[in-house]
């Protein structure tokens, strides 16, 4: 079964910052996707970022990227000058590709606060 | 599009009752995903369908839930009795097998309360 590990609960960074934020995942698949959603305090999940697996450039959008680590099972997001609206709890998710399903497995969650 | 609607937004009940929330995934979709969030046990996926069928419902916990999808365009999710611990955000999600690099679109929850 694949496991989504998200170690840092809270994140506190300056506006303007950069932040990292960790995640960990343990699958035997080879082929898979990795995302990152955000959940403001609205509650809605909104995508922030996709990887796929068999790619090895690490996926980019706007002042979101990450470090896709496929050996060491690692896919860290990275948000460049922080805005307050950044302000949210973060979540990993990992999703088996092929076959018959969509099904995706979260991690914990980690929350975000800017500070202004 | 509208993007996945959830009804309702709120909903406070008292122990025993019967909860019935409702979904309509973006039209065209074919999966369709319940989850549940809490803070003990962060998202859980409970049941999900494809082409209305369900095809796993390992995650609903017990008998007192249960999940339908009679049509493309709407499915429910139903709790009967309702107990405190039912108290939590349900969302509902959907999403095309082969579009956008499978991404689900959530709708905006339903927090439900039992008192």
């Amino acid at each position: 079964a694949q496991t989504v590990t998200q170690s840092q609960p809270e994140m506190s960074v300056q506006e303007a910052e950069t932040v990292t934020l960790s995640c960990t995942y343990d699958t035997s698949e080879n082929n898979y996707y990795l995302f990152w959603y955000k959940q403001p305090p609205s509650r809605q999940m909104i995508l922030v970022i996709r990887q796929e697996a068999y790619k090895q450039q690490n996926a980019t959008e706007n002042r979101f990227s990450v470090n896709f680590q496929k050996a060491a099972k690692s896919f860290s997001l990275k948000i460049s000058d922080s805005q307050l609206g950044d302000t949210a709890m973060y979540f990993c998710a990992f999703m088996k590709h092929g076959g018959a399903t969509n099904k995706l497995i979260f991690g914990t969650g980690t929350l975000l606060a800017v500070q202004p | 599009d509208a993007g996945v609607i959830q009804s309702p937004r709120h909903e406070v009940t008292e122990m025993g009752q019967e909860v019935t929330l409702r979904c309509k995934p973006i039209s065209g979709h074919d999966y369709l995903f319940w989850y549940r969030q809490t803070m003990m046990r962060g998202l859980e996926l409970l049941i999900y369908f494809n082409n209305n069928v369900p095809i796993d419902d390992s995650g609903m916990p017990e008998d007192r839930f249960s999940a339908k999808m009679p049509n493309a365009s709407f499915s429910t999710l139903k709790i009967q009795p309702s107990e405190p611990r039912d108290s939590a955000v349900y969302f509902c999600a959907s999403s095309l097998l082969k579009g956008l690099g499978n991404e689900q679109f959530f709708g905006p929850g339903t927090r439900l309360t039992v008192l």
